[in-house]
């Protein structure tokens, strides 16, 4: 089984430019979750989508970060305008259902250095 | 919501046992107990996850205090592969999971 797929692995940009992640979950997944992990941190949650509708995306700084998950499927996290405290690895995971006992799959994570 | 406490960081041998423990004194009825793994360079996986019972699996242990305020991870005989971070996290059903720091082992030979 294919795990969750997330692209690029490594990116590098100047302050006040933009980014953007994208994430294929394992298929089927119905729930998907963006996670921002700071360097010597745990995971920290951004945003969480049911199909294509958003569950819980209070910790979002909406102001610069946008996400979407367009036919249920796959899902990019942009950024912009990037600043220096965005830099942080993205993790992006999915789950076959709810609640709270499903197991969470994870990406290997796109890292993102922000000069 | 519901928090979590573990220690830093941790030390064991190769191929000896390793207990990690988590205090949740203010764990509520339907907090489910789930703990994660982060080997270096990876996103977190799935360890093991129980709500009053101990729980086996293939990687692990989960010995559930009766009161459910406290909870260890056992880890049988450790490995050089088991050195990562270890996250104990409560979720509430229908949330999402709520990392905090974990705890580093080092597995020295």
């Amino acid at each position: 089984e294919a795990g969750v797929a997330q692209s690029p692995r490594y990116k590098i940009i100047e302050k006040r430019q933009s980014v953007a992640f994208w994430c294929n979950p394992i298929s089927g997944h119905a729930t998907l979750y963006w996670y921002q992990q700071i360097l010597g941190q745990g995971p920290k949650l951004l945003i969480q989508f049911q199909n294509n509708g958003v569950v819980d995306d209070s910790q979002l700084p909406k102001d610069r970060f946008s996400a979407e998950r367009l036919k249920g499927v796959d899902s990019t996290l942009k950024i912009q305008p990037a600043k220096l405290e965005d830099s942080a690895v993205y993790l992006c995971a999915s789950s076959s259902v709810g609640g709270a006992t499903g197991e969470l799959f994870f990406g290997e994570g796109s890292r993102l250095t922000v000069l | 919501d519901a928090k979590t406490t573990q220690p830093n960081s941790m030390e064991s041998n190769e191929e000896e046992p390793v207990h990690l423990p988590c205090n949740h004194s203010t764990i509520s009825g339907t907090d489910y107990i789930h703990w994660y793994r982060q080997l270096p360079s990876q996103g977190p996986e799935y360890v093991i996850h129980g709500l009053t019972s101990n729980v086996n699996n293939r990687m692990a242990s989960l010995a559930i205090a009766e009161d459910r305020k406290s909870s260890t991870l056992i880890l049988h005989r450790a490995t050089l592969r088991d050195a990562a971070v270890y996250y104990c996290i409560l979720r509430d059903p229908g949330y999402a999971l709520n990392f905090g720091k974990g705890t580093s082992l080092l597995v020295t030979p």
